[in-house]
């Protein structure tokens, strides 16, 4: 099946810089990779997905690219605030005919601290 | 819209008690699914159910059934509970399997002594 591993398990940032999460997957089927945003005892929110037939994704100051060949995607944040600290999830999933299908395989998450 | 609604948010449970955990969805989505979550492991997938009907295992099932009520409604349940089962669990739909983004619930704490 999907694996998925993301880096790293902590980002400790100041207020205004950029932050950037990286993950890799195993499975070269996977065609649909979504990041969620958790706050503290909240739930897992979707925040930016990406399909496998495009390498970039812009909304705002959150960025997603995708690189196929090497199977690996990323997030970006940039100008960060206070409120962008959470937990950060990378996801991977499959269409049709996939080990995954239908299926989302988390990486472990990425704790972000944003510093005033 | 309330979106996804688990029930209970918190539960105690002895070892060796059962219980089951509910959810429901008013999108209108096809697909359900069960996750836990635990500390430094993101999310795992116990069982989904791609459409009303149907149910599979995800990476974790052991120790869990489930239930695909409606279309609306999904339930989880813990036969004989055990501690390593203490863990918080979320469900989440999606409009269809596959490559559709999934929205969850609030979750639900769930503490085995």
């Amino acid at each position: 099946g999907e694996n998925v591993e993301q880096h790293p398990s902590t980002l400790s940032v100041q207020e205004g810089d950029s932050a950037v999460i990286k993950c890799t997957y195993s499975d070269s089927a996977s065609n649909y990779f979504p990041w969620y945003k958790q706050e503290l005892g909240k739930r897992p929110q979707l925040i930016i997905d990406i399909r496998s037939n495009v390498g970039e994704k812009k909304d705002q100051r959150i960025a997603v690219t995708l690189n196929k060949t090497a199977k690996h995607f990323s997030l970006h944040i940039t100008e960060t605030q206070p409120e962008d600290s959470a937990v950060y999830f990378c996801a991977a999933s499959t269409g049709a005919g996939g080990t995954s299908y239908g299926k989302l395989t988390f990486g472990q998450g990425t704790i972000l601290t944003v510093h005033p | 819209n309330a979106g996804v609604t688990q029930t209970p948010k918190f539960q105690v449970l002895k070892t060796g008690q059962s219980m089951t955990l509910q959810c429901a969805q008013d999108m209108n989505h096809n697909s359900m699914y069960w996750y836990r979550q635990d500390p430094g492991m993101g999310l795992r997938l116990i069982y989904y159910s791609a459409s009303e009907g149907t149910t599979d295992k995800g990476e974790v099932p052991n120790g869990y059934n489930v239930s695909r009520l409606n279309k609306r409604e999904f339930s989880l349940r813990l036969e004989s509970a055990a501690p390593s089962q203490t863990s918080v669990y979320f469900c989440a739909s999606s409009e269809v399997q596959g490559v559709q983004p999934q929205h969850f619930g609030d979750g639900t704490r769930l503490s085995i002594l």
